[in-house]
C-alpha cells in the first residue's frame, strides 16, 4: 500500500533563506509524487508532480523537488523563503490500483517565514 | 476557464441531521472526487465519481453517499451526522481516473456539527 511521511509538522525560516520539507514516501511500484500547498482559507494548489519522468522536478513559485528511489525521499526545496510561501504544505502520493485514482496525503507541514 | 467551485462555503448542522454539499468540476473534466480534512490533518479520501459511477471509495461508512451528474457536477450527502463529521470537505476534478492526473481542488466546504 502506498503512503507518504512528512518528516517536519512545523519548519521555520528567515526571508531569503532555503527551504527544505522532507517527505519519505512507501509504495509498491514506480509511484506518482505530489506537492500541494495550502494557504490559508484557501484550496489545495499543486506545487508540482513526479511521474516517472525527471528526477529532479520543478514546480511553481520557484520550488523543486527530487524524487530519490534509493532512499524513498522526495523532499521539497526553494533556495529562497519568500513572506508569501509560508502555508501548509502535503506531500501526496497517487494510488491508481483498482481503476480510480486516489491520493494520500502526508499530515502536512506549516512552513512559517520570519522577516 | 472556470475552476472548481463549492457550495455552500459554510454550514452549521445539529448530531443526526443530514447534509448535501454540492461541487462544479473544472470544464472538461469527468471525474470527480471527495475528501475530508479535519482540523489539523491532511485531506481523506472519502469516494471517485467518474462518469456518473462511484469508481472508488476510501474508509468511510455508508452514511457518505454521492452522486454525479451527466455535466459531471456532484454532490456529497452525509446522513445521520456525528460530531466527528465537522471537518472541511474538499472536491477535487481530473481529466480522467488515470493515475498521475492532477486534480484540481475547489476551496472546500467548512461543516459544523454541533
Amino acid at each position: 500500500a502506498q503512503s507518504v511521511t512528512q518528516l517536519d509538522s512545523h519548519v521555520s525560516v528567515s526571508e531569503g533563506t532555503p527551504v527544505l520539507l522532507r517527505c519519505n514516501y512507501s509504495s509498491s511500484y514506480s509511484p506518482s509524487l505530489f506537492w500541494y500547498v495550502q494557504h490559508p482559507n484557501k484550496g489545495l494548489q499543486l506545487l508540482l508532480k513526479y511521474t516517472s519522468a525527471a528526477t529532479l522536478v520543478k514546480g511553481i513559485n520557484g520550488f523543486e523537488a527530487e524524487f530519490k528511489k534509493s532512499e524513498t525521499s522526495f523532499h521539497l526545496t526553494k533556495p529562497s523563503a519568500h513572506m508569501s510561501d509560508a502555508a501548509e504544505y502535503f506531500c501526496v502520493v497517487s494510488s491508481g490500483t483498482g481503476g480510480y485514482n486516489k491520493l494520500i496525503f502526508g499530515a502536512g507541514t506549516r512552513l512559517a517565514v520570519h522577516p | 476557464e472556470t475552476g472548481v467551485t463549492q457550495s455552500p462555503t459554510h454550514l452549521i448542522k445539529t448530531r443526526g441531521q443530514q447534509v448535501t454539499l454540492r461541487c462544479s468540476s473544472q470544464s472538461g473534466h469527468n471525474t470527480v472526487s471527495w475528501y475530508q480534512q479535519a482540523l489539523g490533518q491532511g485531506p481523506q479520501f472519502i469516494f471517485q465519481y467518474y462518469r456518473e459511477e462511484e469508481n472508488g471509495r476510501g474508509n468511510f461508512p455508508p452514511r457518505f453517499s454521492g452522486l454525479q451528474f451527466p455535466n459531471y457536477s456532484s454532490e456529497l450527502n452525509v446522513n445521520a451526522l456525528e460530531l466527528d463529521d465537522s471537518a472541511l470537505y474538499l472536491c477535487a476534478s481530473s481529466l480522467t481516473p488515470g493515475d498521475g492526473n492532477e486534480q484540481f481542488f475547489g476551496p472546500g466546504t467548512r461543516l459544523t456539527v454541533l
